[in-house]
This record gives structure tokens, C-alpha cells and sequence, in this order.
């Protein structure tokens, strides 16, 4: 199984553009969710989605869009990148809510907003 | 607002030790903890995790110790090896959702 797929792996935007960051799990799970990580600051989350069709907003979700027609993918977009975007994205999945449900991470997607 | 603080931002050990990583955290109705490991690239992966009502949890060479009344819990690594260089997070979970709070992470590097 290929797990979470995140692509691309690298990107260079300049301040203004828009992009989408894909997400694709193999793994049928319920819930998946975006995180970005930066230096000091952990993994914030910036959207999350309970089910297709259903997405709601997490700690950091200013300048981000989300949407899930399917269960499978969760595709982050920026609609005007900023420079304060640059990071390292994270997308993860787990099997439905609850405790027993350890997330899956992708290998991330690590943006400059130049 | 941090509500998982994480310490220490990083830490060296040599080949063997038992390098502690803690964690504190400030709202109580958290009710699952988990650890997780990220080697570099790569996304987190989960380590071990436990409940609140358990104040121990051990598998293989990790050990997770939890303080409820002090609101900590703490992650050592037993017999600690060059393969354990990694950064671990500590996270809590809100409720029934799937979200985590995380621990801003902490960068561990075993020497021979």
C-alpha cells in the first residue's frame, strides 16, 4: 500500500500565486487533516475533514481552502501565496475518530513563498 | 497559545543512555496522548501513546510516564541507540475528533 502520497515534494511560488497541494490516502480512512510544521512552532493543524464532503477549520486555517469529494483525497489550496506560508506541509489519515486511531502521515510537501 | 509545552528543544546522548523528553500540558479534558517519531524527510510516525488513566506505558525500549495531578508525561528511551536520532513530538487529543495538539518538538541525537 502506498499510505498517504503527497505531492508535489518541493515548491517555489512568488508572493500572490496560487497552487494546490494534493493528498491521496489508499487506506479507505474517514478523517484526514493538514498540518504544516515550522522551526519552534511543532505541527499546527490547518484544516481537517471527518468524512467526504465535511471539512472544518483548525488552528491555523488563514489563507488555506480545503474540500473532500472523496475519500481518498484532500487537496490544500492557496488561493495568494504570502511568505508566511513557507514551510513544511503535512498531510495525515486515520481509519475513523477516536483514540485508537493512530494518524498516518505523508512525507510532506516542503514549500517557498519567495 | 501552546497548550502541550515540550522540553528540551534538543538533546545529545551518547550510545546507551536514557535520554527524557517532557511534556506538560494545560487543559484537562485531554484524554489520549500519543508520541511521535520523524526522522528526517519523512513524515511523523507514531511511536507509543497512552490514556490518562494509565500512569505507565512501555513497549520495547520506550516508555511513556504519565502525571495526571501534575498535568505531565514524559517519554524515555531505554539502551538508547544512533538509530533513535530523530525528533519526537508529544500531542494530545481534544474529545472525540482525530485532532492533536502538538509539542513543538524535540531534536535527539544518540552518539556513538
Amino acid at each position: 500500500n502506498a499510505g498517504v502520497t503527497q505531492t508535489p515534494k518541493f515548491q517555489v511560488l512568488k508572493t500572490g500565486q496560487s497552487m494546490t497541494l494534493q493528498c491521496a490516502q489508499d487506506m479507505n480512512h474517514e478523517y484526514m487533516s493538514w498540518y504544516r510544521q515550522d522551526p519552534g512552532m511543532g505541527l499546527r493543524l490547518i484544516h481537517y475533514s471527518v468524512g467526504a464532503g465535511i471539512t472544518d477549520q483548525g488552528e491555523v486555517p488563514n489563507g488555506y481552502n480545503v474540500s473532500r469529494s472523496t475519500t481518498e483525497d484532500f487537496p490544500l489550496r492557496l488561493l495568494s501565496a504570502a511568505p508566511s506560508q513557507t514551510s513544511v506541509y503535512f498531510c495525515a489519515s486515520s481509519y475513523q475518530q477516536g483514540a485508537h486511531s493512530p494518524l498516518h502521515f505523508g512525507n510532506g510537501t516542503r514549500l517557498t513563498v519567495t | 497559545q501552546q497548550q502541550v509545552k515540550q522540553s528540551p528543544q534538543s538533546l545529545i546522548v551518547q550510545k546507551g543512555g536514557i535520554p527524557i523528553i517532557n511534556c506538560a500540558y494545560e487543559n484537562t479534558a485531554f484524554d489520549y496522548f500519543p508520541w511521535y517519531q520523524q526522522f528526517p524527510g519523512k513524515g511523523p510516525a507514531l511511536l507509543i501513546a497512552i490514556r490518562p488513566d494509565v500512569s505507565e506505558k512501555k513497549e520495547g525500549r520506550f516508555t511513556i510516564s504519565f502525571n495526571k495531578s501534575a498535568k505531565q508525561f514524559s517519554l524515555h528511551i531505554m539502551d538508547s541507540q544512533p538509530g533513535d536520532s530523530a525528533t519526537y513530538f508529544c500531542a494530545a487529543r481534544l474529545g472525540a475528533a482525530s485532532k492533536l495538539t502538538f509539542g513543538t518538538g524535540t531534536r535527539l541525537q544518540v552518539t556513538l
